[in-house]
């Protein structure tokens, strides 16, 4: 079963925007991670946030967590036409020594238009 | 950096054939992923190594479905035999083994770019 859900399936906003895109979960976490794809190419890490920081910030993506909440979002700042992409979030519940796996959401398709 | 070397990168057969797809993971990263993405379900574990050994195999749908890793670097997934339902994007993604720290580090996973298998 999914873990993480993003929302929205799809968003489309012209270039400069800001585009916000969520995700809950259902169990506990170790971290949660962003990941990005074009179409036809692999999966390509964005940004991991563990699940004591609350913030965290690469270039223009600003990410959050809310474990009480068991969700994040993805904020990405001044969006531009090659930011468009399907982007995803995959949590990993393994902790410590224990050596867990990423469950996938289904992803939100952003489009920037120009 | 190389990153992860999967093959083919299309497959076409027909049922009842042997699929067989190849992944080299990133040099050094113990831990190997193997994924089947589908419009319907999305992306979904199907099994996982640490070195050689498989940590969990739950995710394969069949019995028709098998994964090794024989020498803890390249790894095949066998589908034999294969059904048109089978048809997907099969990804592979290979990571470093979690720090040794703190309980809270991690290393993110790297993903190739799939074998996209129709059967026919």
């Amino acid at each position: 079963s999914q873990q993480g859900e993003e929302d929205p399936q799809a968003l489309s906003i012209q270039e400069g925007e800001n585009a916000t895109m969520n995700c809950s979960y259902k169990t506990s976490i170790n971290n949660l991670q962003w990941y990005r794809q074009n179409s036809g190419r692999g999966l390509v890490h964005l940004i991991l946030i563990r699940s004591n920081e609350r913030e965290k910030h690469s270039g223009r993506l600003r990410v959050t967590l809310d474990t009480s909440k068991k969700s994040s979002s993805l904020l990405i700042t001044a969006s531009r036409a090659a930011d468009t992409a399907s982007y995803f979030c995959a949590t990993d519940a393994g902790y410590g020594g224990s050596q867990g796996n990423l469950i996938f959401g289904k992803g939100t398709k952003l489009s920037v238009k120009p | 950096d190389a990153g992860i070397i999967q093959s083919p990168k299309h497959e076409v057969t027909e049922m009842g054939q042997t699929v067989t797809l190849r992944c080299e993971p990133i040099f050094g990263h113990n831990f190997l992923f193997w994924y089947r993405d589908t419009f319907v379900q999305g992306l979904e574990l199907l099994s996982y190594f640490r070195s050689r050994s498989i940590i969990d195999n739950a995710g394969m749908p069949t019995e028709r479905f098998s994964a090794e890793r024989p020498d803890g670097s390249f790894s095949t997934l066998k589908i034999q035999p294969a059904e048109q339902g089978d048809s997907a994007v099969y990804v592979c993604a290979s990571r470093l083994p979690r720090d040794r720290g703190p309980k809270f580090s991690n290393q993110p996973q790297h993903f190739g770019d799939g074998t996209r298998l129709s059967i026919l």
